[in-house]
């Protein structure tokens, strides 16, 4: 069964202090690999697709990358405006069924 | 504004009723989705249609009844309300061209609370 699975689920960061997250997955045949950012009372926003193993993408502070296994977004000197939760999810069918890991919440402290 | 839009932002019933959640896009996308995220913040697809046809339909209560009458608009209509049914549902839409992939973009979502 395909599985996602996000680490930590809580993160804690002081403005300037890079960390990354974890996005681990199971799934047959990866079509794509998105991260999306969620505030609190709002619908998520999309970040990154990932395709393939050794893909990476950048937006401002943040990278995401991606391996056979798993996938990190790093954030570099984050700042306050950062603080949400961050979402990872898979597709391995042809019609967008995303599979969502149960986010990271990430609270960074000026 | 280019965006997917959700009415009502938040519904509050009671057990038993029938309610209605409506979505439209106007982003020119093809695919339409009804996610529910639970008390526990989890994601979960609950329907997708392509160009009004029913593509996704996970295992859901057969309370729970999309419709799409144009690509542009999908609903969400949903008999019989349980205490178990509150929770925040999420529309979202994407474009779906030949099995190619594309991101989603998500609405503001609807807070169910059934009392």
């Amino acid at each position: 069964e395909d599985q996602v699975t996000q680490s930590p689920e809580a993160l804690r960061l002081q403005e300037g202090e890079s960390s990354s997250l974890n996005c681990s997955y199971t799934v047959s045949g990866l079509r794509g690999l998105f991260w999306y950012r969620q505030d609190p009372g709002k619908g998520p926003e999309f970040l990154f697709t990932l395709y393939s193993a050794g893909e990476e993408k950048e937006k401002e502070r943040l990278k995401a990358t991606l391996t056979k296994k798993e996938s990190f977004l790093h954030i570099t000197a984050p700042k306050p405006e950062d603080s949400a939760t961050y979402l990872c999810a898979v597709q391995a069918d042809s019609w967008g069924k995303l599979q969502f890991g149960a986010g990271t919440q990430v609270v960074v402290t000026p | 504004d280019t965006a997917v839009s959700q009415t009502p932002k938040y519904l509050v019933t009671q057990m038993g009723n029938d309610k209605s959640i409506k979505c439209e896009q106007n982003l020119g996308h093809d695919t339409m989705y009804w996610y529910k995220q639970d008390s526990k913040k989890f994601l979960k697809i609950m329907f997708s249609y392509n160009n009004k046809e029913l593509i996704i339909n996970e295992t859901v209560p057969n309370r729970f009844s999309p419709k799409s009458p144009d690509k542009a608009h999908l609903n969400l209509h949903i008999n019989s309300l349980e205490l178990g049914d509150s929770a925040v549902y999420f529309c979202a839409s994407s474009t779906n061209f030949r099995g190619s992939t594309y991101e989603q973009f998500f609405g503001p979502g609807t807070r169910l609370t059934v009392l």
